[in-house]
């Protein structure tokens, strides 16, 4: 299947930094990725909806100054989150359907935020 | 109600035996569905497809019922190793963005 590579998968940082995360299709162009959140036990929550070349759509409840996205390109999107707080601690996935794809979903490996 | 629900379980089951999940979805517009397995703090993987006739993948069936706005994931001669969640994903035409299930948790023990 489809290759999706995040980046990093582990990251412990302060309160008050912020975090990058990168998300690559390693082997095809995606104009739209997402963003998922989820917390121990609990199931995926949609944050975002990455659009090559265009502003992010955000889900209700999301703040958009908080989780920054960029997608720069067809095989690139990055999730910031600023002025990380314990609260944000969590397994950040992203996710991508290659074009022509009907729909599959291959998710990257995700991302482990602690914030201390 | 929500938009695609499971039961979360956990459905305990000995190996070997037969084990089944239904998932309901409410958007009656759907187009594309799937049924993803994820383990212990681990992402999402992709198990199968589920087609309008049904589909089977080894030990695993797949089964959509358009009428009742159900999918069906049937697991036979469980394994320790399928112990995981599954999730159903659901992804209505044209907006192209999934909806999953909160998944249903399956432990397979000896």
């Amino acid at each position: 299947g489809a290759v999706v590579s995040q980046h990093p998968s582990w990251v412990i940082c302060k309160s008050g930094t912020s975090v990058k995360i990168e998300c690559r299709s390693l082997d095809f162009q995606a104009t739209t990725m997402f963003w998922y959140r989820q917390f121990p036990k609990q199931s995926l929550m949609l944050m975002a909806t990455s659009n090559e070349g265009s502003k992010a759509t955000y889900e209700q409840g999301v703040e958009k100054d908080k989780f920054l996205i960029n997608h720069a390109s067809l095989t690139l999107s990055t999730l910031t989150v600023t002025s990380a707080h314990p609260e944000d601690s969590s397994f950040y996935i992203c996710s991508a359907s290659p074009i022509g794809s009907g729909n599959t979903i291959y998710f990257g490996e995700g991302s482990w935020l602690t914030v201390v | 109600r929500k938009e695609v629900e499971q039961d979360p379980g956990p459905f305990n089951v000995p190996e070997g035996a037969t084990v089944a999940f239904n998932c309901t979805y409410s958007n009656s517009a759907s187009q594309s569905f799937f049924w993803y397995r994820q383990d212990c703090r681990k992402e999402p993987k992709l198990l199968m497809s589920v087609y309008s006739s049904g589909n089977e993948d080894g030990r695993f069936t797949a089964q959509l019922n358009r009428a009742s706005q159900y999918i069906s994931l049937l697991i036979r001669d469980s394994k320790l190793s399928d112990s995981a969640t599954y999730l159903c994903v659901v992804s209505p035409g044209g907006s192209y963005i999934p909806t999953f299930g909160r998944g249903t948790s399956l432990i397979v023990h000896p």
